[in-house]
Order: structure tokens, then sequence, then C-alpha cells
């Protein structure tokens, strides 16, 4: 199966843009997902199909992605912004579903 | 609105199966074009996808790497979906989430989720 890479941690100054990659094979061929996760609270879905936000996600969050790479972008960073941030995609094996190994994202 | 909640020992014997139930109200589990799906997540680490079912339950997908310890079903009578998880040991204590994934031509994505439940492998 395939693998979408991460870089482990990254921070942003509150106010700030923010941008967290997630690189692999298969988003050459399928669009990412995003999701963000707090300490002790299961995963939230804060962008879909590349660059789609679902109802209540705040428009700071969006979505791209060329090539093997998709990204998320935080404009203007929010203290609740911190958190565990996750890609998915397909994958080109043929299964649903492959994960990134995550973000972690400080404000600072 | 969507609601999971996943429900099962949260101890569990090393060689012995474990065995999860996720109760899906506020929606069917029989809603056309749905998957229905399980990650779990050591602590302190990331997510794994373990595998999803179709609504039909006609086709299901695993994990390369559990596949051949795990089983995923539907009970559409009850509104549920099933993990059996055999031959654990310590490596899959984790929170254990059921969700529901959308996998369409161009991606896939989980949209709504359970909170979770933690399972540890111990004697």
């Amino acid at each position: 199966s395939s693998e979408l890479t991460q870089d482990p941690a990254v921070s942003v100054a509150l106010g700030q843009t923010v941008t967290i990659t997630c690189q692999g094979d298969s988003l050459r061929s399928y669009y990412a997902s995003w999701y963000q996760q707090k300490p002790g609270q299961a995963p939230t879905l804060v962008i879909y199909d590349k660059r789609n936000r679902p109802s209540g996600i705040p428009d700071r969050f969006s979505g791209s992605g060329s090539g093997n790479t998709a990204s998320l972008t935080i404009t203007g960073a929010q203290a609740e912004d911190e958190a565990d941030y996750y890609c998915n995609s397909r994958d080109t094996s043929g299964y649903p579903v492959v994960f990134g190994g995550g973000t972690k994202l400080t404000v600072l | 609105q969507l609601q999971l909640q996943e429900s099962g020992p949260g101890l569990v014997k090393p060689s012995e199966t474990l065995s999860l139930t996720c109760t899906v109200s506020g929606g069917s589990i029989s809603s056309s074009g749905y998957y229905w799906g399980w990650i779990r997540q050591p602590p302190g680490k990331g997510l794994e996808w373990i595998g999803s079912i179709y609504y039909s339950g006609r086709s299901t997908y695993y994990n390369p790497s559990l596949k051949s310890r795990v089983s995923i079903a539907l009970d559409t009578s009850k509104n549920q979906l099933s993990l059996k998880l055999n031959s654990v040991t310590a490596a899959d204590t984790a929170v254990f989430y059921c969700a529901r994934l959308v996998v369409i031509i161009s991606t896939s994505y989980f949209d709504s989720w359970g909170r979770g439940t933690l399972v540890t492998v111990s004697s």
C-alpha cells in the first residue's frame, strides 16, 4: 500500500499563516482530506476532497494541492487551532484509505 | 445528526480476540453509497486505518498489515457495525474509533466519527 508523509511538527505565531503538507504517490491520482485532532478527542474533518470545508469549519482553513503534495493552510492561526493534523486519501493499491503520520501544530 | 458510539471490553488478554461494536444513531448504516470503518490510535501515536465495509455488507477492505487477524461486519437489524481482531498483543493497545467513510472517484474521507474507546491488551 501507499504511504503519506507529513512533517512531525510545525509551529506558527498567533495570527500568522501556516501551511501543513502531505506528500505521497497516491496524491498524484487522488485528492487529500484533512482532520484536526485535539488531545483526548476524536478527529474532526476540516477539509475534504482537496479544498472543501464541512459546515461549521472556519474559513481560515483551506486546502490545496499539486503533483504529489497536498497542503492545509490556516490563515490567521488561533490558539484553538493548536492540535494534531492528519491527511488521508485513497490508495493507489486499491484500498480506500491511507493516512499520513500526522503533524503536531503549535501556536506560539 | 449522525452519532456513532463504540462499546466493548476495555481490557483484553494477550492472544485473545478483541471485539467491539459501534452503534449508529441518527441515520441508517444501510444508507446507500456509504462505507463504515474502524480506525485505531495507539497511545501517543498516529491514526491507523483498520478496515472498512460497504453499506451492503458485500465488500470489505482491510489494512494489509492486519488482514489476517481482522473481521468487520454489519448488523442492519441493530444498526451496528462490529470489529473483531484476534490473537492480540500489547501492540494492539489503542483507542479504537468507528466512523462513516465516503469514497468517491477523487478521494475518500471520514465525515462522522465516534468518540473512541480505549482497549488495553494486558494479562
